[in-house]
């Protein structure tokens, strides 16, 4: 399996909005609306911040928020703050045969 | 709270087996929801899916890696375990345990190990 495709980099300021994007395929993020993200802060295990595409676990601020248009899934990050510095993965579930694969991330820079 | 913690050996020296075991708690790992997982991050860089396990023991094994890892659950335990046999230094990582549900979510995540693997 592929991996998903991540812009390596981001940046916005407090306040600001960025968006990241996901590529997929027709196979994964394309054919399912099962896509993830995850948020790393450096030294911490990853954290689970938006499920099905735009769904988000109890306690993620509504200043994340995703979408999915064709094989590009989307994470937009509104209101910057200075804690939002982190790496930002995604991954879609791509059938029963696989258990999903994952984006190469985006780290993202609040200036 | 369900909780996640790895366990093993922080160092592995080359072509041998590294052993990790993931201890479940707050929850059982019997569940019929679930699939447990192994993900590992070489440093500075992104996550890999190692392979999951079913509390049956049906296994998902990543097809990059399968011919050298094992993974393997005991319920008595409460605990899954990881075997990545012929390691090189390219199987240095951290490695984190997760749970893990039917569409690839991962929702609960241990806190990482790191192992090296140096003569």
């Amino acid at each position: 399996q592929s991996a998903l495709t991540q812009p390596p980099s981001a940046s916005g300021s407090p306040g600001q909005s960025v968006t990241f994007s996901c590529t997929g395929t027709s196979s994964d993020v394309g054919a399912y609306s099962y896509v993830s993200w995850y948020q790393q802060h450096p030294g911490k295990a990853p954290k689970l911040l938006i499920f099905e595409v735009s769904k988000r676990p109890s306690g993620v601020p509504d200043r994340f928020s995703g979408s999915k248009s064709g094989n590009t899934a989307s994470l937009t990050v509104s209101g910057l703050q200075a804690e939002d510095e982190a790496d930002y993965y995604c991954s879609s579930y791509a059938g029963s045969n696989t258990r999903g694969v994952f984006g190469g991330g985006t780290k993202l820079t609040v200036l | 709270q369900l909780q996640l913690q790895e366990s093993g050996p922080g160092l592995v020296k080359p072509s041998e087996t590294l052993s990790l075991t993931c201890t479940v708690s707050g929850g059982s790992i019997s569940s019929s929801s679930y699939y447990w997982g192994w993900i590992r991050q070489p440093p500075g860089k992104g996550l890999e899916l190692i392979g999951t396990i079913y509390y049956r023991g049906t296994t998902y094994y990543n097809p990059s890696l399968k011919s050298r890892v094992t993974i393997s659950v005991d319920t008595s335990k409460n605990q899954f375990s990881l075997k990545l046999s012929s390691v090189t230094a390219a199987d240095t990582a951290v490695y984190y345990c997760a749970r893990v549900n039917i569409v690839a979510m991962m929702d609960y995540w241990g806190q990482g190990t790191l192992v090296t693997v140096s003569s």
